[in-house]
């Protein structure tokens, strides 16, 4: 199962930040937080992933509480191919664990 | 582009009959992975490769299905004797294993099964 959990549904209008949250209380010290997002019949896209510090790359950041229970990437311009289900997904860093392991995500819907 | 490519992209078949995938990784990512996909769900693992050689694999994957990446490459999923719940997108991903490297897993765009 999964050991993430996500609203199932969020709407943004274009333009504005798109804040997700994620909460993973029973996160491990060992453990990153991953976000990939999948745009309609397509494959995952990796988004960013971080361990404790905040992270920030051409697509969006990542915000993780100080005791690593919750976090929130945020989109900072929103566009309509932004529109996606967004998946937080929690696991141990480097090669040691092979798979993701994808819970029902987050259905992000930018609206013009 | 040289992204993780599948092939094909959609399949039909009848139920009963044998399917085979294929997925080309990334060129110098030595680890392969296969997921599958139901309507409104997100991705199953079902097994995953380390160069050649198979680590892990799902109890979703029965004994219909096998996979091969038989020289570390590409790799094919085959499923034999089809089933309507067999129905599906197969996702591929592959990443490169380091000790000191992010192990991001770099997905396909899938091959959607219908089983008539």
């Amino acid at each position: 199962d999964a050991k993430t959990t996500q609203p199932p549904s969020m709407d943004c209008a274009e333009g504005r930040a798109a804040n997700l949250p994620c909460n993973h209380s029973t996160i491990s010290g060992n453990e990153y937080v991953y976000w990939y997002r999948q745009i309609h019949s397509q494959g995952p896209q990796y988004i960013i992933h971080g361990l404790k510090n905040n992270e920030t790359n051409e697509m969006a950041s990542l915000i993780i509480t100080e005791d690593r229970k919750s976090s929130t990437l945020i989109l900072p311009h929103a566009t309509l191919r932004d529109t996606a289900v967004y998946y937080c997904i929690v696991r141990v860093g480097g090669g040691s664990q092979g798979n993701l392991i994808f819970g029902k995500g987050t259905k992000l819907s930018v609206k013009p | 582009d040289t992204g993780v490519s599948q092939d094909p992209r959609h399949k039909i078949t009848k139920r009963g009959q044998n399917v085979t995938f294929r997925c080309d990784p990334i060129s110098e990512h030595n680890r392969l992975y296969w997921y599958r996909q139901t309507l409104g769900q997100g991705p199953e693992f079902l097994t995953y490769f380390q160069n050649e050689a198979q680590l892990e694999k799902s109890r979703l994957l029965s004994d219909r299905f096998s996979a091969e990446r038989p020289k570390g490459s590409f790799s094919t999923l085959e499923i034999q004797r089809t089933e309507q719940g067999d129905s599906a997108m197969y996702l591929c991903a592959s990443s490169l294993d380091s000790p000191w490297g992010k192990n991001i897993q770099y997905f396909g765009a899938g091959t959607r099964l219908s089983v008539l």
